[in-house]
């Protein structure tokens, strides 16, 4: 069955440091998505990309964050100087029909020390 | 802004049915959705209702939309211990980002 695949699955990094998480959506899908849960806390929405672009994002997705399509297989999510907040479980999803029944990764855990 | 909410602990022994039960308040919502997540796992799909029915049926799962209420309640017959994960209620409107809650983590005990 196709998935969603992230890496890495655990990430420490620095505070102020640039991270970039990567995703390789399911190969039809056309609509990708960013979500991230901080611990004990919802899953909430960060962007969504369709047609090369960003087509909705979220009041969390501040110019620190960037995301990218850089070639036909790999959708990545950037955050360019790492904050303690910025902590949390990242997951990637991706549909053929826009955010009815995406499908998700397994999630990167992003740890800011 | 909108929100789902879920209490957070189930616990049920091997062979019960397990009633796990969210509230929403975005009565525009068009879908409602459970995603399971099992540890070390991304977020499964597991079933999702129209707002315009009021039960739908899956093999040992039942989901139950009461809209005047805003309440949904999934439903596991006969539940496993490999049942045990945590369940996320999701709504959204169509095309739009899907609003979480909290998850509520269910134990099975044999």
């Amino acid at each position: 069955e196709p998935e969603v695949t992230q890496t890495p699955s655990h990430q420490v990094t620095q505070m102020g440091q640039e991270v970039i998480l990567r995703c390789v959506p399911i190969s039809n899908h056309l609509y990708f998505y960013w979500y991230r849960q901080i611990l004990g806390q919802k899953v909430e929405f960060l962007v969504s990309f369709y047609n090369n672009e960003i087509s909705e994002k979220s009041e969390i997705f501040d110019d620190q964050f960037s995301v990218e399509r850089p070639d036909g297989s790999n959708f990545t999510l950037k955050i360019r100087s790492t904050k303690l907040e910025d902590s949390a479980m990242y997951f990637c999803a991706s549909s053929d029909r826009g955010h009815d029944e995406a499908f998700f990764g397994q999630g990167t855990r992003l740890t800011v020390v | 802004g909108e929100d789902v909410e879920q209490s957070l602990f189930l616990s049920v022994r091997e062979g019960d049915s397990s009633v796990i039960n969210c509230t929403y308040t975005d009565s525009s919502s068009t879908y409602l959705y459970w995603y399971k997540q099992e540890p070390g796992a991304g977020l499964q799909l597991l079933t999702y209702i129209f707002s315009n029915m009021d039960m739908k049926q899956d093999q040992r799962l039942t989901v139950l939309l009461n809209k005047k209420d805003k309440h949904l309640s999934l439903r596991i017959a006969d539940t496993q211990t490999g049942d045990s994960a945590i369940y996320f209620c999701a709504s959204n409107q169509a095309g739009t980002a899907l609003i979480f809650g909290k998850g509520t983590t269910l134990s099975v005990s044999s």
